[in-house]
């Protein structure tokens, strides 16, 4: 069975400093994978995805960044992380449209 | 855990009764919908998808009714229980190939009281 595995569960991080947020994904190949966040009280906001090693779309400007290294593997990095990127990031992997979800990385920059 | 649903409608329910979650969307194109529950400090979780050839899905204790004429979503949870209680969104996908990403609504708070 597959299985989607995202961490840290919590970060907390001083403005200007650097991320890296990892999330694997296991028992299947060349899946679709996915990096969102959630504000308090909102819903899902997409930031990245990627259909394949090395391709990597924003879906909004800002100061973070998304890399696909491996075919199940997939990557958050910001060089200078600033107040506004504190949130609920999450990680999801799809084949066909239902998408499944990691545990989620709790971000507070401080 | 995360404080998702501070400001999210909330429905409130007896332990027992049926609940009825609904969900307007907005892009006609849209041809896949998927119900998610999410309880605090997690990730969502998958309830129950549907496609636009279907108006209707059933599950295990969940229905999800689809009118694509008014763009609407509804998630039915029959006999509910104190472990529904959670934050329900509904998302929406179109037939972009490669990306079929989810587009979220903003979500409702279900309480369960016992």
């Amino acid at each position: 069975s597959q299985t989607i595995h995202q961490w840290p569960a919590t970060l907390v991080q001083p403005v200007g400093s650097p991320l890296s947020l990892e999330c694997t994904v296991e028992g299947t190949s060349n899946p679709n994978l996915y990096w969102y966040r959630q504000a308090a009280g909102r819903g899902l906001q997409l930031l990245f995805y990627s259909v394949g090693i090395g391709q990597i779309s924003s879906e909004v400007p800002q100061n973070l960044s998304a890399s696909r290294p491996q075919d199940r593997q997939f990557i958050l990095s910001s060089k200078k992380l600033l107040l506004s990127d504190s949130g609920f990031y999450l990680c999801a992997w799809s084949l066909g449209g239902r998408a499944f979800f990691g545990q989620g990385t709790r971000l507070t920059v401080v | 855990g995360e404080s998702v649903g501070l400001h999210l409608p909330t429905l409130s329910v007896q332990e027992g009764d049926n609940s009825i979650i609904n969900c307007a969307y907005s892009n006609s194109a849209s041809d896949y919908f998927i119900w998610y529950k999410q309880e605090s400090g997690k990730g969502p979780q998958f309830i129950i998808d549907i496609r636009s050839n279907m108006d209707k899905r059933q599950g295990q204790r969940v229905t999800v009714l689809l009118n694509k004429t008014v763009k609407h979503l509804s998630l039915q949870i029959a006999a509910t229980q104190p472990g529904d209680s959670a934050v329900y969104f509904c998302a929406e996908s179109t037939p972009d190939t490669g990306r079929r990403a989810l587009t979220f609504g903003s979500g409702t708070r279900l309480q369960v009281q016992p």
